[in-house]
């Protein structure tokens, strides 16, 4: 049974699409996260959301809208795709994590590789 | 302020072999310092954490060290094998209480047989 789980896991777009990600956890955490990860490697958080208000926003253009339906979900959004959104964007939740007890792990799901052409 | 530096970006050693991997960071109000490990394909999970009143940490044959006052930690393997072939994120936070992690730039190992 997947904890964290996203789909699709791949995503293959042209530029200007839109295109979504979703994210669903079952491991009863309060928080959730999305973070990127660019070509090198690097990780870099996007977004939390705590019981589907959110908590973070990391200066990420507006065209990313992340929407929580429940605390067990966060979808994300993401409209005019250009080229340099390429990336695996990793979904994440944790116990606590925005201000409350956090207990110090974020589970991630598998990512979802997107590539804009 | 925010960033954290990790060294080196990839490191390959024999079986048995004790890589270890640095970090350095600036704020000093980060207090919580885990390591994650990624193998290909996968996302990143929890290795070991440690917070800044404990100088060393130590979980199976992982070990974090800790140095508050030059600001530094860093992840020893003891006995590394070819299934700890993964790259390796250090990572910060602050205020105790958030799952916002300020990651590395991340170590591919590779252990050879």
């Amino acid at each position: 049974d997947t904890a964290v789980s996203q789909t699709p896991k791949y995503l293959v777009t042209q530029m200007g699409n839109d295109k979504s990600i979703k994210c669903e956890q079952n491991l009863g955490h309060d928080t959730m996260y999305w973070y990127k990860q660019d070509s090198k490697k690097f990780l870099k958080i996007m977004f939390s959301y705590n019981n589907k208000e959110l908590i973070i926003n990391e200066t990420v253009p507006n065209r990313f809208s992340p929407k929580s339906p429940d605390k067990a979900h966060l979808n994300l959004h993401i409209n005019s795709l250009e080229l340099g959104d390429s990336a695996v964007y990793f979904c994440a939740s944790s116990q606590g994590g925005s201000g409350q007890v956090f207990t110090g792990e974020l589970f991630f799901g598998e990512g979802s590789r997107l590539t804009v052409l | 302020q925010q960033q954290v530096k990790q060294s080196p970006q990839s490191l390959i050693v024999q079986k048995g072999g004790i890589p270890i991997i640095n970090c350095a960071y600036e704020n000093t109000a980060f207090d919580y310092f885990p390591w994650y490990q990624q193998f290909p394909g996968k996302g990143p999970a929890l290795l070991i954490a440690i917070r800044p009143d404990v100088s060393e940490k130590k979980e199976g044959r992982f070990t974090i060290s800790f140095n508050k006052s030059a600001k530094q930690f860093s992840l020893h393997i003891m006995d590394s094998q070819p299934g700890d072939s993964a790259t390796y994120f250090c990572a910060a936070s602050r205020g105790g209480n958030t799952g916002k992690l300020i990651f590395g730039q991340g170590t591919t190992l590779q252990v050879k047989p």
